[in-house]
């Protein structure tokens, strides 16, 4: 859909390697977020980008780490990735913070 | 830092009847209240939010009531139909802040 893409949209890696997932916007929006989607857990923030260089960590965020070096791009990165990562992970944007988040399709990572 | 608790986990109905799905949050400085619909295989989208200034507000078929001071909210689905078959999530924040879900309830209309 037009205005937000997260890519690739699967990956299955192995424990113990480096992955990164990759959200693109082309809204122009000051607001990024990355959830992960777990059954029984729902949507859990990860980390969040308040603007560019501006990241704070959300209630999940030991083993992830991101960056984001402009405002169109907001990447998660996982150092050495641990089945316990398998997820799908939802990208989100929003022009105001926490109101009307427009979430990316979702990457799921499978972490053998 | 926030946490939302949502409840029922699952909800069967037969279509036409109500749905109602109840949401309680921890910090009474929250100030924001989205619900979001998901159905299989898609995104998350926002469907109907309510601020704290405000006690109920409704959108056609769907209304969702805020109880400040017992620090819960609710979504009522009326005349429900198989196309609101979905996973449906609570969320809190407090104005710009992080956006806090809750776990989820996955709704079942069956004609």
């Amino acid at each position: 859909d037009a205005g937000i893409t997260q890519s690739p949209r699967h990956k299955v890696t192995e424990t113990g390697t480096p992955v990164t997932l990759r959200c693109h916007q082309t809204e122009n929006h000051r607001y990024m977020y990355w959830y992960r989607q777990d059954p029984g857990h729902g949507l859990r923030l990860i980390h969040y980008s308040y603007g560019v260089k501006d990241t704070d960590k959300g209630e999940v965020s030991d083993g992830y780490s991101v960056s984001r070096s402009k405002t169109e791009d907001f990447l998660l990165t996982l150092e050495s990735a641990t089945s316990s990562q398998t997820s799908v992970y939802f990208c989100a944007i929003s022009r105001t913070g926490s109101e009307k988040l427009f979430f990316g399709s979702g990457t799921q990572l499978s972490v053998l | 830092g926030e946490n939302v608790e949502q409840h029922p986990s699952t909800l069967s109905v037969q279509e036409g009847d109500s749905a109602v799905i109840k949401c309680t949050y921890s910090d009474s400085a929250s100030n924001y209240f989205p619900w979001y619909k998901q159905e299989l295989g898609k995104r998350p989208q926002l469907i109907i939010d309510i601020r704290s200034n405000v006690g109920e507000k409704k959108d056609q078929r769907i209304a969702v009531t805020l109880n400040k001071t017992a620090k819960h909210f609710s979504l009522h689905i009326t005349e429900t139909q198989p196309e609101d078959s979905a996973v449906y999530f609570c969320a809190a924040s407090k104005d710009t802040d992080k956006l806090i879900f809750g776990t989820g309830t996955r709704l079942q209309v069956f004609p």
